[in-house]
């Protein structure tokens, strides 16, 4: 079956870190893209960043550049979400997904891990 | 970033009718060197991940009823669920995918009346 596990989501004050595992299983991990994307309940789906299959090429959301860095184990059929200097407008689920066609077509999902930003 | 509007925001539909969902998109999501609108849907049940339904506009994803339904060019998208069933009730996003960054609707949630 193929499966996405985040975890590492919590309470954080403004200015804090977290970080955010994605742990894949039942498909050959190092043949997708794999992303983080935000929701706030209520609201739709907003694309953070994504990781191609070097480990190396990545992409962010301008709300995120600078702040935020993906990475990806293969060996662990792992990827991460670095968080840091955390805003109140982070907060939301985060999902890991994948990309099957390369093509930012998200075809399988995790459950989502909470991340809540706040003093 | 290129930005998609869905409407309605909401509506509710009879067992057994026809839903249909509209997405415009403020530039055209057609690759003309492969003819492929980079449009997808995704239908989101409570508590649960979005679950992507629908891709390049109009190919059914492997398991979805055939009941949904992708259709449209250009700018302009259309998802129909026809003879809508309870477990249909949900709500559905669209996607662009024809640039980055890749950007969602705001959603429309479908009920039965």
């Amino acid at each position: 079956e193929v499966q996405l596990v985040e975890s590492g989501g919590g309470v954080v004050q403004p200015g804090g870190s977290l970080r955010l595992s994605c742990e894949a299983s039942g498909f050959s991990f190092d043949n997708y893209w794999m992303n983080w994307v935000r929701q706030v309940p209520g609201k739709g789906p907003v694309w953070v960043s994504n990781i191609k299959l070097d480990g190396i090429t990545t992409s962010y959301a301008d709300s995120v550049k600078g702040r935020f860095i993906i990475s990806r184990d293969n060996a662990k059929n792992t990827v991460y979400l670095q968080m840091n200097s955390l805003r109140v407008d982070d907060t939301g689920i985060y999902y890991c997904a994948r990309d099957r066609l390369g093509e930012y077509t998200f075809d399988t999902w995790g459950q989502g891990t909470v991340v809540t930003v706040s003093s | 970033d290129i930005v998609m509007t869905q409407s309605p925001d909401s509506l509710a539909v009879s067992l057994g009718e026809r839903a249909t969902i509209n997405c415009k998109s403020s530039q055209s999501l057609l690759y003309t060197y492969n003819n492929k609108h980079y449009l997808e849907w995704y239908q989101q049940k409570p508590g649960q991940p979005p679950k992507l339904l629908i891709y390049w506009a109009s190919t059914r994803e492997s398991g979805v009823p055939d009941r949904f339904s992708g259709s449209g060019s250009g700018t302009d998208f259309t998802l129909t669920v026809s003879h809508l069933q309870a477990e249909d009730v949900a709500v559905y996003y669209c996607q662009q995918s024809y640039s980055v960054p890749p950007t969602f609707g705001g959603g429309t949630k479908v009920e039965i009346k």
